[in-house]
């Protein structure tokens, strides 16, 4: 099984922290991508990447980046931390999403305060 | 805009009902279908996938797509207190991205 481990569960910051989040995959797939979820607005795509050292922004990038340097890694971060990123994110990977769909990582429930 | 719509719900069935899901999308060139469980708190899983018109039985699951009228759905038989969820529908248009839908949020009450 494809396991996506993303490295907290629970994260608490304060504003304007600079705060990473990491997600590494463990089957060398291509592509990875960084999700918001929040109550009734469902998932939101930050970022996502197709290769090493590449990356495109997805629906809502601003106050965020990413960081691919190597396959199996995708890290995102915080430049600032403010309280409306309070947030689940989630990280998943796909192989190619058309015929595998994603899997995702477990999640990273971050508070900002 | 690729736009993938669900009820939110909740929806309520009772134990050993079937549960109806519905999912409809907006582009017609969407090729591949998903359906995601998300139990509270922990992240989506993947539960069924459906490429063809016609129906695709998976045990208690069976996911239905329709591409003329553009919807896609999920059947789950005898209910189960388990299978109290969120479930989430995703499309693709054959490329790496996803979309996905707001989720149904699912009660099956014992």
């Amino acid at each position: 099984d494809v396991k996506v481990t993303q490295s907290s569960r629970y994260l608490v910051k304060r504003t304007g922290e600079k705060v990473f989040l990491e997600c590494v995959q463990d089957m060398d797939h291509e592509n990875m991508f960084w999700y918001r979820q929040d109550p009734g607005l469902g998932l939101r795509l930050i970022y996502f990447s197709y290769d090493v050292k590449m990356k495109e922004k997805g629906d809502i990038p601003e106050g965020y980046s990413v960081s691919r340097e190597k396959k199996e890694r995708f890290s995102l971060i915080l430049e600032s931390a403010s309280t409306n990123q309070t947030s689940m994110y989630l990280c998943a990977s796909s192989l190619w999403a058309g015929n595998y769909g994603y899997t995702f990582g477990s999640g990273t429930r971050l508070t900002v305060v | 805009q690729k736009e993938v719509e669900q009820n939110s719900g909740p929806l309520s069935v009772p134990e050993g009902a079937i549960a109806s899901l519905n999912c409809t999308y907006s582009d017609r060139g969407s090729q591949s279908f998903f359906w995601y469980r998300q139990y509270s708190g922990k992240s989506p899983e993947l539960i069924m996938s459906i490429y063809s018109n016609g129906d695709k039985e998976d045990g208690r699951f069976t996911a239905q797509l329709n591409k003329a009228s553009q919807y896609v759905s999920l059947l789950i038989r005898d209910s189960q207190p388990s299978d109290s969820a969120t479930y989430l529908c995703a499309v693709t248009l054959g490329s790496n991205n996803l979309f996905f839908g707001t989720g149904t949020r699912l009660t099956v009450i014992p």
